[in-house]
This record gives structure tokens, sequence and C-alpha cells, in this order.
């Protein structure tokens, strides 16, 4: 069965840049679903970042459209997140999640990782 | 930017049903879906497509799509069902588009 798993650092200094990785088993990257990244501020909801499909085909939210860079390495099956400009707003839970065509009206998110809790402070 | 709207909180008691609503303009022309999220856990999709479960989803769990408004209804609601439910939908306009969350609480 597929399987996602986050991994990164959990601490990021306001106006760096956040990098995360999600390692995809079980199952091929290289597959007809895409790969997305969801967000969830503490006590908060969700927040769709991006996606992206093994072909590099990306979608990303508007609002974060500017700062977002969602990339896919096949070879190794994963895929990746750089939120740049960091600031204390973006301090989260970040999840990745296999995705139906974003484009499509009929798309969801399943299964999803653990997520990885994001911590931004000097 | 389009919009989803869920109540905050719907409380129900133990076997009886529950119903958590998702309101959008022309709702009903998009699929939705829906995803329970216990606390510390991840999300995990119960309803896709308006109405199709995933595999291993109880069949309690059942869900309609109509005019503006989506509907999660889970029958004979169990303890284990108190979770956060997020609906979802797609947007042309940002193509991915989540509810504010509904706290199910079963009293």
């Amino acid at each position: 069965q597929v399987q996602l798993q986050e991994s990164g650092p959990g601490l990021v200094k306001p106006s760096e840049t956040l990098s995360l990785t999600c390692a995809v088993s079980g199952y091929s990257i290289s597959s007809d679903y895409y790969w997305g990244w969801i967000r969830q501020s503490p006590g908060k909801g969700l927040e769709w970042i991006g996606t992206i499909h093994h072909s590099g085909s990306t979608y990303y939210n508007p609002s974060l459209r500017s700062r977002v860079t969602i990339s896919v390495d096949t070879s190794k099956s994963h895929f990746s997140l750089k939120l740049n400009s960091m600031t204390a707003a973006d301090a989260a839970v970040y999840y990745c999640a296999r995705q139906t065509t974003p484009a499509a009206r009929d798309n969801w998110f399943h299964p999803w990782g653990q997520g990885t809790l994001v911590t931004v402070s000097s | 930017s389009y919009e989803l709207t869920q109540p905050p909180s719907v409380s129900v008691s133990p076997g009886q049903t529950a119903s958590i609503t998702c309101s959008g303009d022309k709702l009903g022309d998009k699929y939705a879906c829906w995803y329970q999220q216990k606390p510390g856990q991840s999300p995990v999709l119960v309803i896709y497509q308006d109405k199709k479960r995933p595999s291993g989803i109880p069949e309690r769990f059942s869900g309609s799509n109509s005019g503006n408004t989506a509907t999660l209804t889970i029958s004979g609601t169990q303890a284990m069902d108190e979770a956060d439910y997020y609906c979802q939908a797609w947007d042309r306009s940002i193509y991915v588009v989540f509810g504010g969350g509904t706290k199910l609480t079963v009293l």
C-alpha cells in the first residue's frame, strides 16, 4: 500500500527558506496520480500549497505561488517543497499526499503522510 | 475567490445521525469530498465524488451534494467518530478549496 513520509528541519529562521521532502513507497511516483503539499497552522484548518506530476507539471495556490517551488525526483521516488521568505505565519504542520488530477472537478487527496511540524523562530 | 463554509461545531448523541454541511456557490455543480481528522493524526479521506467511500471506510458514512450544499451524514454515530471534518472541492481559480472544518462532538 502507498505510504508517504515527510522529512525536513523542524525549525526555520524568519526570512529563510523551508525545504521539505516527501518519500513515496509502495506505489510508483511515476503513475497517473499527482503529489501534493498541504499545511495546517496550529488549531486551524487545511490550506493547499501546491501539487506536482511526475512529468514536472505543477499547480500552485495563487496566494503562495510567488514563494513556492515544488519539484520531483522520480529516481529517488520523492518530491520536495521549497517555501522562501518564511515568517511566523508559515508555522504549521506540513503534509504531503497523493492527489487525483488537480485540474479536474473531482480531485481529492488520499492517502496523507503523517505530517511534520515546522516552527519559525530565530 | 471560492469559499466553502462549514459550521464550526456539531453535536450528536451516540447511535444518532450526524449531519455536517458544507456550503459554496453552486457547489452541486462540482464534486465534494470529505476528510476526517482525529487529534494528533493526519486527515483521512472518508467520502469522494460526493458520495463514494474509499476502501475501509464504514458504511455509516455517506454523502450528498445538491444546489449550494454538500452534506456528510454519519448514521449510528459512534464515539470513535468524534473528530474534525473538512470538506474540499475544486474551483477553476484555485484548483483546491477546503472548508474551515467542523468539530463533531459525540455526547
